[in-house]
C-alpha cells in the first residue's frame, strides 16, 4: 500500500527566504506526482504536476523535482512571501484510469513578514 | 481548465439528520469521481470511488450504508451522509476524472465543511 510522507510537518520562515519541502513515497511505481496548496477550510489548488518520466516542473517561484527511483520529491519555493502561507500537500497516483491520488499529511508553512 | 463545482461549501446540521453534497463537472464529462474526507490536521483520505452508472467502491472502514454515493450522470455525483453524528464532522472533497483526458489530471471541488452538532 502506497504511503506518502511529508517532512517537515510545519515550517515557519521569515519573508524572503528560499525553502524546500520534502515528500517521500514508499512505492516508486507511480504514474505522476502532484503538489497542491490548501488554505484553511478551503479546497485544493494544484501547483505542479510531474509525470513519472519527468524530473522537474517549474511555475514562477515554484520548482518541483522528482526522483522516482528513490521515491522522493521536493518543492522549492524561492523568495517566500506571507501570501505563501498555507498547507502544501504532496500526492501520488499509481496509474491512470480509475486510480485516485494518495496524499501526504502536508507541510504547514508560515511565512512571517 | 476544467471546473468541478461542489455545494454546499459549509453545512451545520443536527445529529441524526442527513446531508447531501453535490459535485458537478461544469465543462467536461466526469467518468470517475473520487470522494475524500479530511479530519483536522490530517491528510485527505479516500472514502470511495464511483463510476458513472455503477455502484461505488468503498475503501475499507467506510460504511456504504452511511455514506451513499450516486453517480447517475457524467456531470453529477452526490455524497449523502445519512444519520449524521458529531464524529462525521469533517471536510469532504470530490475529485473528478475527465473522460478521454489524455494527460489524466484529476480536478477537485472546493470542498464541504460539515459540522454535526
Amino acid at each position: 500500500k502506497q504511503e506518502v510522507t511529508q517532512i517537515p510537518a510545519a515550517l515557519s520562515v521569515p519573508e524572503g527566504e528560499n525553502l524546500v519541502l520534502n515528500c517521500s513515497f514508499t512505492d516508486s511505481a507511480i504514474y505522476n506526482l502532484q503538489w497542491f496548496r490548501q488554505d484553511p477550510g478551503k479546497g485544493l489548488t494544484s501547483l505542479l504536476l510531474i509525470q513519472s518520466s519527468q524530473r522537474e516542473q517549474t511555475s514562477g517561484r515554484l520548482n518541483a523535482s522528482l526522483d522516482k527511483s528513490s521515491g522522493r520529491s521536493t518543492l522549492y519555493i524561492a523568495a517566500s512571501q506571507p501570501g505563501d502561507s498555507a498547507t502544501y500537500l504532496c500526492a501520488v497516483r499509481r496509474d491512470s484510469g480509475n486510480t485516485p491520488l494518495v496524499f501526504g499529511k502536508g507541510t504547514r508553512l508560515s511565512v512571517i513578514a | 481548465g476544467a471546473v468541478v463545482s461542489q455545494h454546499p461549501s459549509r453545512v451545520i446540521c443536527k445529529s441524526g439528520t442527513s446531508v447531501k453534497i453535490e459535485c458537478r463537472s461544469l465543462d467536461f464529462q466526469a467518468t470517475t469521481m473520487f470522494w475524500y474526507r479530511q479530519f483536522p490536521k490530517q491528510s485527505l483520505m479516500l472514502m470511495a470511488t464511483s463510476n458513472e452508472g455503477s455502484k461505488a467502491t468503498y475503501e475499507q472502514g467506510v460504511e456504504k450504508d452511511k455514506f451513499l454515493i450516486n453517480h447517475a450522470s457524467l456531470t453529477l455525483s452526490t455524497l449523502t451522509v445519512t444519520s449524521a453524528h458529531p464524529e462525521d464532522s469533517s471536510f469532504y472533497i470530490c475529485s473528478a476524472r475527465e473522460a478521454g483526458n489524455s494527460n489524466e489530471k484529476l480536478f477537485f471541488g472546493s470542498g464541504t465543511q460539515l459540522s454535526v452538532l
